[in-house]
């Protein structure tokens, strides 16, 4: 398997645009996870799903934030309007079984907002 | 207050020393504690584990949980080189999120 598997791997744009970052977990993997990492905050939690199903979103930041997993394949973080804040690097990550204590994570993508 | 607290370092050793990492956690019902390996540009990677209490040995590395004090430790002995990443401790709370410390920036100086 070629792992977790992250697009574009980096995005810059302009404030107000729209952006969507994607992820393919793990073939088999039940649950998935989307992060954002910063300096000043380190590695965050944003949303994680169980079998396609949002469990907790309560680490996105506001409503601009919106993630989707339409199947177990393919998820979709988006930003819409996109501001300079948040620009950071997005981690996405798999795996096995909820609970799992190990998780997977694709190689980012590095979001710049100007 | 967060669920897992960690230094952010960064933190030079030279090459061959015992390096102490260290995280504090929150909740003593945590039972699963993680340590990942992040370098430069890349994804975290799971190095060990460890549930509930006490040691467990990985080659030169150590994890450590002391439940009484809600303290959770990483050695790493005869540090190298190719050791100097970011080290991130991790734990699952209560609804089941895998939550992460800032993660201390390791650099092992030749």
């Amino acid at each position: 398997d070629a792992g977790v598997i992250q697009s574009p791997r980096h995005e810059v744009t302009e404030m107000g645009q729209e952006v969507t970052l994607r992820c393919k977990p793990i073939s088999g993997h039940n649950s998935l996870f989307w992060y954002r990492q910063t300096m000043m905050r380190g590695l965050e939690l944003l949303i994680y799903f169980n079998n396609n199903v949002p469990i907790d979103d309560s680490g996105m930041p506001e409503d601009r934030f919106s993630a989707k997993m339409p199947n177990a394949s393919f998820s979709t973080l988006k930003i819409q309007p996109s501001e300079p804040r948040d620009s950071a690097v997005y981690f996405c990550a798999s795996s096995l079984s909820p609970g799992d204590t190990e998780a997977f994570f694709g190689q980012g993508t590095r979001l710049t907002v100007v | 207050q967060k669920e897992v607290e960690q230094d952010p370092g960064p933190l030079s050793v030279p090459e061959g020393a015992i390096v102490s990492l260290n995280c504090t956690y929150s909740n003593s019902a945590f039972q699963y504690f993680m340590w990942y390996r992040q370098y430069s540009r890349k994804g975290p990677e799971l190095l060990m584990y460890t549930y509930s209490s006490g040691n467990k040995e990985d080659g030169r590395f150590t994890a450590q949980v002391d439940k009484s004090s809600k303290y959770i430790s990483l050695f790493i002995r005869d540090s190298q080189p190719s050791d100097s990443a970011t080290y991130l401790c991790a734990i699952f709370n209560q609804g089941g999120k895998l939550i992460f410390g800032q993660g201390t920036e390791l650099s092992v100086k030749p």
